[in-house]
């Protein structure tokens, strides 16, 4: 069945950067786009960015330009979300969902991973 | 760039009460509209997309309307199990891009 798996729980330090994965399976990424979606604690949800898993344009959100980086590896149908600079207003859990087009609704999403920014 | 208001941002309602939430764009996005629920602790879940469109799976209970600038979600017999916060999304391609409302949580 279509799932995304994606990596684990990770604790960094204010001023590092953060990889997350998020692997698919039982479809191919190149017919979809992936986003990224955060969730601080208590807060509602905030859309970071996609790539278009055929061609590997992306588009950030003007909010996380310059900070997030989203790429692909089609060969091991894995998408990864890098976040710099961190700050700890960054302390999410961080979802990937997939979509059909690029500006489409999202009708997969990963279990989320729980990214904690602490000194 | 294109708002999503979305109201009331909370709401208590009884077992088998029709429960209504809006959202608003701030600037017309024609159908371009999708509904999540989030139950707590875990993964949002798409529930109504174009707006109207039930996705597959979802109970007959959830619809959605609107068009343009004003969206409505309504459940017509609250279920304990709909306890949830629920998230409208705009997925034109207008800046800012997939712009999330800012939920309502739903209590019994």
């Amino acid at each position: 069945q279509v799932q995304l798996v994606q990596s684990g729980a990770e604790v960094k330090k204010p001023g590092a950067s953060v990889n997350v994965s998020c692997k698919a399976s039982g479809y191919k990424i190149t017919n979809y786009a992936m986003h990224w979606v955060r969730q601080a604690p208590g807060q509602g949800l905030q859309w970071m960015g996609w790539i278009n898993g055929g061609n590997g344009n992306t588009g950030y959100s003007q909010r996380f330009q310059g900070r997030v980086t989203i790429t692909r590896d089609t060969s091991a149908s894995t998408v990864y979300m890098e976040l710099n600079s961190l700050r700890s207003e960054d302390t999410a859990v961080y979802y990937c969902a997939r979509t059909l087009q690029v500006y489409y609704y999202m009708d997969v999403w990963g279990e989320g991973t729980t990214v904690t920014v602490s000194s | 760039d294109i708002q999503m208001t979305q109201s009331p941002s909370s709401l208590s309602a009884s077992v088998g009460d029709r429960v209504t939430i809006t959202c608003r764009a701030s600037q017309a996005i024609s159908n371009y509209l999708g509904w999540y629920q989030q139950k707590p602790g875990k993964v949002p879940k798409l529930l109504i997309f174009a707006a109207t469109v039930l996705q597959s799976g979802v109970p007959s209970r959830f619809s959605g309307s609107g068009s343009g600038t004003d969206f409505t979600l309504t459940i017509s017999s609250l279920q304990p199990e709909d306890v949830a916060t629920y998230y409208c999304q705009k997925y034109n391609s207008a800046p800012p891009g997939l712009t999330f409302g800012g939920g309502t949580k739903v209590e019994i």
